[in-house]
């Protein structure tokens, strides 16, 4: 079964430093997302991709964070200058084409950022 | 701005019981998804909801949709420990994105 594929698991960085992290979306997939979630908290939307550009992001997806589809198949979410309030579970989705009319949107395993 | 929210929070059951949890949704949604989530684990998917007045069973979870109420609830039945974990729901609105709602801690007391 094809599944959406997260690295690293677990990242540790000192305060200050870029991190990014890398999704393998499922082949064919169009929709993609990275949502966070801080230990013991609700998942937080950050931000939604389609058609190679951002159609929406939160609040919190500020100036230090951005994403990229490097090469048409991995998506990143890069944070320029890690804050100690970045230390979360980042959880990238994707979905097809028609994933608002069957409901299926898939999740990573996630990439749990530690900032020190 | 779509709001969800779950209660309640934290939910302690012997096994044998069956309880509910709701959550509830502040503007229209066109889908209602029910997630599992294990300690440290990503999330997975127990049932999406697509319609007013669906209902969705899987062993002993069985969700429900009431579109009108703005209203899901997930109900367990006669309680197992495999089944402790973290319930979200998550509702869609419009502009293509889940909206989480705040979880609920079951645990399920032998």
């Amino acid at each position: 079964e094809p599944e959406v594929t997260q690295t690293p698991s677990h990242q540790v960085t000192q305060m200050g430093q870029e991190v990014i992290l890398r999704c393998v979306p499922i082949s064919n997939h169009l929709y993609f997302y990275w949502y966070r979630q801080i230990l013991g908290q609700k998942v937080e939307f950050l931000v939604s991709f389609y058609n190679n550009e951002i159609s929406e992001k939160s609040e919190i997806f500020d100036d230090q964070f951005s994403v990229e589809r490097p090469d048409g198949s991995n998506f990143t979410l890069k944070i320029r200058s890690t804050k100690l309030e970045d230390s979360a579970m980042y959880f990238c989705a994707s979905g097809a084409l028609r994933w608002l009319a069957t409901g299926e949107l898939f999740f990573g395993e996630g990439s749990r950022l530690t900032v020190l | 701005e779509l709001k969800v929210e779950q209660n309640p929070l934290f939910l302690s059951m012997q096994e044998g019981k069956n309880y509910t949890i709701y959550c509830n949704y502040s503007t229209t949604s066109d889908r209602l998804y029910w997630y599992r989530q294990d300690p440290g684990k990503s999330l997975e998917s127990l049932f999406v909801l697509l319609s007013n007045g669906a209902v969705k069973q899987e062993g002993r979870l069985m969700a429900s949709l009431d579109t009108k109420a703005r209203l899901s609830t997930l109900h367990i039945t006669a309680a197992v420990h495999d089944l402790s974990a973290t319930y979200f729901c998550a509702a869609l609105a419009g502009n293509e994105k889940l909206t989480f709602g705040t979880g609920t801690r079951l645990t399920i007391i032998p």
